[in-house]
């Protein structure tokens, strides 16, 4: 079974500008979470979705949006872009989980860097 | 909020040795789920091992095994026979085990960097 997938791998944007990330997850999962990874901060919860709903959020300007599509993959877009946003960016998927926690898996990441 | 911490910024193993990393949390939860992830320098994110707080047995896959000790919230790595695939940096994560997973996706610890010497 393919992991999960995300695209560009690589983006290298100006400040001001805007940007879209996309993440496939692994087939059958369809809760998508997406995680800012920093040197300094280190790894931080962005945003969870599940049946094309925001499920969970975290402490991130509305700057950060993100949606899920009806095939479960999701797309998160950051606006404005600021200097302090250059980082790689985790998405992971699960199966369904209205009810306990299920395990998340790990895509490779697109690492955004900001000029 | 829960926190977690892992308080060795690096370790290093001779190769074939044992090594154990450290992970204690902060909650007010009773039910939640901890988990050790492994980011090699390829970057990709890999589960290594998943507890369940309810759970008294210890989770345990080859070479890899936990001491969790849920009256100290400590939850530590083992890792057996060390292999120069183990390097990487180590994440240990908590999520709650309320419905949908509570408010905060996985809460990571700062992870460890773990080296292992030929």
């Amino acid at each position: 079974k393919a992991g999960v997938t995300q695209t560009p791998r690589y983006l290298i944007k100006t400040r001001g500008q805007q940007v879209t990330l996309s993440c496939s997850p692994i087939s059958g999962h369809r809760s998508v979470s997406w995680y800012q990874q920093t040197p300094g901060q280190g790894l931080q919860f962005l945003f969870e979705y599940f049946s094309e709903t925001q499920r969970n959020k975290g402490n991130f300007p509305g700057r950060f949006s993100g949606r899920q599509f009806s095939n479960s993959r999701s797309e998160m877009n950051v606006s404005t872009l600021e200097l302090g946003d250059s980082a790689l960016y985790l998405c992971a998927s699960s199966l369904p989980g209205l009810a306990g926690v299920d395990t998340q898996y790990f895509g490779p990441g697109t690492r955004l860097t900001v000029l | 909020a829960q926190t977690v911490t892992q308080s060795q910024p690096e370790m290093s193993v001779q190769e074939a040795e044992t090594v154990t990393l450290s992970c204690t949390y902060d909650t007010s939860e009773s039910d939640y789920y901890l988990f050790w992830y492994k980011q090699p320098p390829s970057r990709q994110m890999i589960l290594v091992i998943r507890q369940e707080a309810y759970k008294q047995q210890n989770a345990t896959e080859i070479r890899f095994s936990v001491n969790f000790q849920k009256a100290a919230k400590s939850f530590s790595l083992k890792i057996s026979d060390s292999q120069l695939g183990d390097a990487a940096m180590y994440f240990c994560a908590y999520r709650s085990a309320r419905s949908g997973g509570g408010a905060d996706g996985l809460t990571f610890g700062k992870g460890t960097h773990l080296i292992i010497q030929p």
